[in-house]
């Protein structure tokens, strides 16, 4: 079954703290992933793609296939990084997606 | 980037009534758009995509008589979920792409409380 899965439903952390949100997901085929982010009181919008290989706004995430894992990552968290994230599987074709449950990240000073 | 807009954000209806919720791509054509739901602190979940002059694709265990979706021009899809009940209260989102399998972009979402 596509799955995609995050297992923490909020991660707090200090500013200038190293940052780790975790996605897991299950695929049978050549799985193409997602970070979405959602601002406090704004809509969802795409953060990065595992295919660009891109780094936005700091965040890096790297596809593990013999981990089945995406992980988010940012050295140094800043306030203004205080969202909701969630990890998106790309299910079939025309822009399907599964999202994860979302983990909120909040970044105190 | 490219809007899409939503219209109403909230709407609070009786049971037994039907809403409409549109969705809107400003400033781009979109041949697909896809409509999702979230429940409180869950994730989305997607219940149908919609393809511009042919019918809806509906997700497994989605009532497509319950939730009709029309999507009768290039930057118009509307969903109107029918004699709707106090179950069917939940943040409506779609999402449209700028191209074939191009990105998505998403609309604010869509309230929607049944009393």
């Amino acid at each position: 079954a596509q799955r995609v899965t995050q297992p923490e439903k909020l991660l707090s952390v200090f500013k200038g703290a190293p940052v780790e949100l975790k996605c897991n997901y299950s695929y049978s085929g050549s799985p193409e992933l997602f970070w979405y982010v959602q601002y406090s009181r704004q809509r969802l919008q795409l953060l990065l793609r595992h295919i660009s290989r891109e780094s936005i706004k700091g965040f890096t995430a790297d596809l593990n296939k013999g981990e089945t894992s995406f992980h988010l990552k940012k050295p140094f968290a800043q306030e203004e990084d205080s969202a909701m994230y969630y990890c998106a599987l790309l299910s079939g074709g025309y822009n399907k997606l599964i999202f994860g449950a979302g983990t909120r990240l909040a970044v105190h000073p | 980037g490219a809007v899409v807009s939503q219209h109403p954000s909230w709407v609070i209806c009786k049971s037994g009534t039907s809403v409409k919720i549109e969705c809107r791509s400003l400033d781009f054509q979109a041949t697909t758009m896809f409509w999702y739901r979230q429940f409180p602190k869950q994730s989305l979940m997607l219940m149908a995509t919609s393809n511009e002059g042919s019918k809806a694709t509906y997700e497994q265990g989605v009532e497509k008589d319950k939730f009709l979706i029309n999507h009768a021009s290039l930057t118009l899809s509307t969903l109107t979920v029918t004699s709707a009940h106090p179950e069917d209260s939940s943040f409506y989102i779609c999402s449209a792409e700028t191209s074939n399998e191009g990105e998505l972009f998403f609309g604010e979402g869509s309230r929607l409380t049944v009393l």
